[in-house]
């Protein structure tokens, strides 16, 4: 068992470039969280999703910012023309049916130049 | 704003002291949980405790949860330089599944 898979481990983009970051939650996770962390600080939630749907967006800049969980295939945390401030690691969390077995990848670290 | 605030922000202790950390929260919460993050890398969860318990012990771990106040302890036993890392409180509340951080604990065991 794998655990959480979060690629690329860094990225770096210029402004106004697009990043994707992708997430493969751990076997047998159905649902799926994002996270972002700036420097010297804790995580703030940006998005909860199961497979093809939404769930909880509440945390989600308004613009520039989607995600998706489609049927096959990895979570993907989309960011376009991105800006400075976007620059923080972005992790993913998986967890099954109940709420406490979450598992966190070891993150993305985007750097926007 | 913060669901959880952990103090102290920093807390630096010779190797085999205690490290004693705390969280409070504001909202009623279903579980609180802890997390490890070393420098530069993902969260380890540590260790989980329920709304209606009040002590939880996981090796060199203890955690108390006293929801009249709010707040939360984390106690490192017999620390060590491996310990070194940030910690953090994170909640689950309502019917949320989202986990809810504090803005952590740096701490540093000085071997």
């Amino acid at each position: 068992n794998a655990g959480v898979m979060q690629n690329p481990r860094h990225l770096v983009r210029r402004r106004g470039q697009e990043a994707r970051l992708r997430c493969s939650p751990m076997k047998g996770h159905s649902h799926v969280y994002w996270y972002r962390q700036l420097p010297e600080e804790g995580l703030k939630f940006m998005v909860y999703l199961q497979k093809e749907n939404i769930i909880d967006e509440s945390g989600m800049p308004k613009e520039r910012f989607s995600a998706e969980f489609p049927k096959e295939g990895p979570s993907i945390l989309r960011i376009q023309q991105v800006v400075r401030g976007d620059s923080a690691a972005y992790f993913c969390a998986s967890s099954g049916a109940d709420n406490y077995g979450y598992t966190f990848g070891s993150g993305t670290r985007l750097t926007v130049v | 704003s913060q669901q959880g605030e952990e103090d102290p922000q920093a807390l630096s202790i010779q190797e085999g002291e205690n490290a004693t950390m705390n969280c409070s929260y504001k909202t009623s919460i279903n579980n609180l949980q802890w997390y490890r993050q070393n420098s530069g890398r993902g969260l380890v969860h540590l260790i989980l405790i329920r709304s209606n318990e009040r002590e939880k012990h996981s090796g060199r771990l203890r955690v108390t949860l006293d929801t009249s106040k709010k707040s939360s302890s984390l106690l490192i036993t017999a620390s060590r330089a491996a310990d070194t890392a940030s910690y953090f409180c994170a909640t689950v509340s309502g019917s949320a599944r989202q986990l809810t951080f504090g803005s952590g604990t740096q701490l540093t065991v000085l071997p």
